[in-house]
């Protein structure tokens, strides 16, 4: 079964700094998808990137970037610039792309970043 | 477009009632997927429905709990007799095809048992 693991439950950086969030997962797959999902306290979950695993370039959406690593199965997320509006929960997530789960996203159990003045 | 709707934001249930969970996917989305986030917790997946059909129910508990999307209106999440520990945060998600991940997520439903 495929496992997603975020091993920093909190983190604080300063605003206009860079902070990296850590992720680990499990799978025995060779293609699949990976995402960071951003949870204010809103509640919303917004996708912020996602990362398919066959392409080897890291996805980059403005100032949120990955670090995939296929091989160590690691998929960290850096947000350079930090602002105040990035406080949040942020969640690594795995999705499988074949197979009979195919659809469903497997959640690791967040994040919390605070982004301080 | 209005996104992914879902209602009530907050529900309050006594022990032993019914809860009904609403979720509208977006406009032109034909898959809905419903999770559910215990406090402190990431998300965990429920169930998979495409129009009139459960997909995937892997991640549903067998007795209380049922979901349904009609051919018309909104997908429906059942849980029959509550008990404290069905509260949590349930969200629901949909998207146009599956198997791309990227989902669209409702503003979740907080349901509170008492």
């Amino acid at each position: 079964a495929q496992t997603v693991t975020q091993s920093q439950p909190e983190m604080s950086v300063q605003e206009a700094e860079t902070v990296t969030l850590s992720c680990t997962y499990d799978t025995s797959e060779s293609n699949y998808y990976l995402f960071w999902y951003k949870q204010p306290p809103s509640r919303q979950m917004i996708l912020v990137i996602r990362q398919e695993a066959y392409k080897q370039q890291n996805a980059t959406e403005n100032r949120f970037s990955v670090n995939f690593q296929k091989a160590a199965k690691s998929f960290s997320l850096k947000i350079s610039d930090s602002q105040l509006g990035d406080t949040a929960m942020y969640f690594c997530a795995f999705m499988t792309k074949y197979g009979g789960s195919q659809g469903n996203l497997i959640f690791g159990k967040g994040t919390k970043l605070s982004v301080k003045p | 477009n209005a996104g992914v709707m879902q209602n009530p934001r907050h529900l309050v249930r006594r022990r032993g009632q019914e809860a009904r969970l609403r979720c509208s996917p977006m406009k032109g989305h034909s898959h809905v997927y419903w999770y559910r986030q215990l406090p402190e917790e990431g998300l965990k997946f429920m169930v998979y429905l495409q129009k009139e059909n459960i997909i995937d129910e892997s991640g549903m508990p067998k007795e209380r709990f049922s979901a349904e999307f009609p051919k018309e209106g909104p997908s429906i999440l059942r849980i029959q007799q509550v008990v404290r520990g069905d509260s949590a945060a349930y969200f629901c998600a949909s998207s146009p095809i599956t198997g791309t991940g990227g989902y669209t997520f409702g503003s979740g439903t907080r349901l509170t048992v008492v």
